[in-house]
């Protein structure tokens, strides 16, 4: 029933590993997004796509590659991890328009 | 380009006292509103947004254009109140980019 899953929850890895993590929303949604929380609890927009296509795309290094196969699925990819890049990633979905944005739990990333 | 601020970190207020979250913006165009919620444990939630004008759990939020300010008010503090809550803009990119304010913890005690 969860309306928007992200997987992983929790993921621990060294720097300069690559790693990615997987959205999913079976809400009937036609726009995607990944948000990043940082230590601060400050959350600023990274990615998003309106049915699989990309239409915002904020300064983030290349490092971060959004992929979206089909309008239900966002996965964020991440490369060359940097300690920097330790936060809580939070995938969101909504229908285009609307504003009201339905958010996953959140995937902890911890960069040693 | 699209901003919102909230210049408080942490609120703490007593059961029973009435509440105010700040949250100021920035925008050229004609903004929405809302503010969003976030319980321990819980998903960040929408809790009212400014077109709709209704009152959610009590709280309600008055867009002000002339001071360009969406404050969040509960005139008497629950214990449940308290959580983390942003304010957020939408404005650029056809409606679909929501900005975040850096939040306010809100906490009731007794």
């Amino acid at each position: 029933d969860t309306a928007v899953s992200q997987t992983p929850k929790y993921l621990v890895t060294q720097m300069g590993n690559d790693k990615s993590i997987k959205c999913e929303q079976n809400l009937g949604h036609d726009t995607m997004y990944w948000y990043k929380q940082d230590s601060k609890k400050f959350l600023k927009i990274m990615f998003s796509y309106n049915n699989k296509e990309l239409i915002i795309n904020e300064t983030v290094p290349n490092r971060f590659s959004p992929k979206s196969p089909d309008k239900a699925h966002l996965n964020l990819h991440i490369n060359s991890l940097e300690l920097g890049d330790s936060a809580v990633y939070f995938c969101a979905s909504t229908l285009y328009g609307t504003g009201e944005l339905f958010f996953g739990e959140g995937s902890r990333l911890t960069v040693l | 380009a699209q901003r919102v601020t909230q210049p408080e970190k942490l609120l703490s207020v007593f059961k029973g006292a009435p509440v105010e979250l700040k949250c100021n913006y920035s925008y050229s165009g004609s903004p929405e509103l809302f503010w969003y919620v976030q319980y321990s444990r819980q998903r960040l939630q929408l809790l009212l947004r400014h077109i709709s004008r209704e009152s959610i759990k009590g709280f309600t939020a008055d867009l002000n254009k002339g001071e360009t300010s969406f404050h969040l008010k509960k005139p008497f503090a629950q214990e449940e109140d308290s959580a983390m809550y942003y304010c957020a803009l939408s404005g650029e990119g056809g409606g679909n980019k929501l900005t975040f304010g850096t939040g306010t913890q809100l906490k009731v005690e007794l």
